[in-house]
């Protein structure tokens, strides 16, 4: 069962645009982490947010945490070439008594100058 | 401080054979967790260990094991290698709750290759 969906799937867009991620599901998660993974090589974090509602900014990246924590949201102004890549949303659920991160299945985005 | 650190990077092996691939996590972190990508599944929960013992396990077959050894580092073993195991094999390691949250920190994976 895949708890996180992301969307779109795929995204290409022309340097300068905007554009917005969503990551939904109707389980409520303890926090949510976003991560951008480039080809061949193991997912970064970004950002970790936890307050529902709560709003980071990392730059020309914005990360939105649902009020009720059951989605969140990225939003990138004014995309650059470097900002390519696939970004991946998790959940932190608690499962046999520890925590565990469910991943979406990601959005590859492409930033073409 | 320096990062997770899988080996080996790339790995061809044939079908019917077995692979252990090894994961030394960022220093003082004792949760280790691995996880499977594939394009058409994303990334998939293999299973989890902290302090030597398996917290959480994932949907995949009895093939699939691993352990953790005292000072942390991990191992992965897969056995009787089926195609469709190739796959981009990602370990990630955290401080497991210790502020209220868990942040995962992936090495960079290694791409095995069933032929």
């Amino acid at each position: 069962t895949q708890l996180l969906e992301q969307s779109p799937q795929f995204l290409s867009i022309q340097e300068g645009e905007n554009l917005t991620v969503y990551c939904n599901s109707s389980s409520v998660f303890s926090s949510l982490q976003w991560y951008r993974q480039e080809p061949g090589e193991g997912p970064v974090l970004l950002v970790t947010v936890v307050t529902g509602g709560e709003v980071k900014k990392l730059k020309r990246l914005t990360f939105q945490f649902g009020d009720a924590r059951k989605d969140s949201s990225l939003h990138i102004t004014a995309a650059q070439p470097g900002d390519t890549g696939l970004y991946l949303c998790a959940g932190e659920v608690t499962q046999g008594g520890s925590e565990k991160l469910v991943f979406g299945k990601g959005t590859k985005l492409t930033v073409n100058p | 401080k320096a990062g997770v650190t899988q080996t080996p990077r790339y790995l061809i092996k044939t079908r019917g054979q077995q692979v252990t691939l090894s994961c030394s996590p960022i220093s003082g972190h004792r949760s280790v967790s691995w996880y499977q990508q594939t394009p058409g599944q994303g990334l998939q929960f293999l299973f989890e260990y902290f302090s030597e013992t398996q917290r959480n396990k994932g949907n995949f077959p009895g093939r699939f094991s691993g352990r953790q050894f005292s000072n942390s580092r991990s191992e992965m073993n897969v056995s009787t290698l089926e195609l469709g195991d190739s796959a981009l094999y990602l370990c990630a390691s955290s401080l497991s709750g210790l502020f209220g949250y868990t942040e995962a920190f992936f090495g960079q994976g290694t791409r095995l290759t069933v032929v």
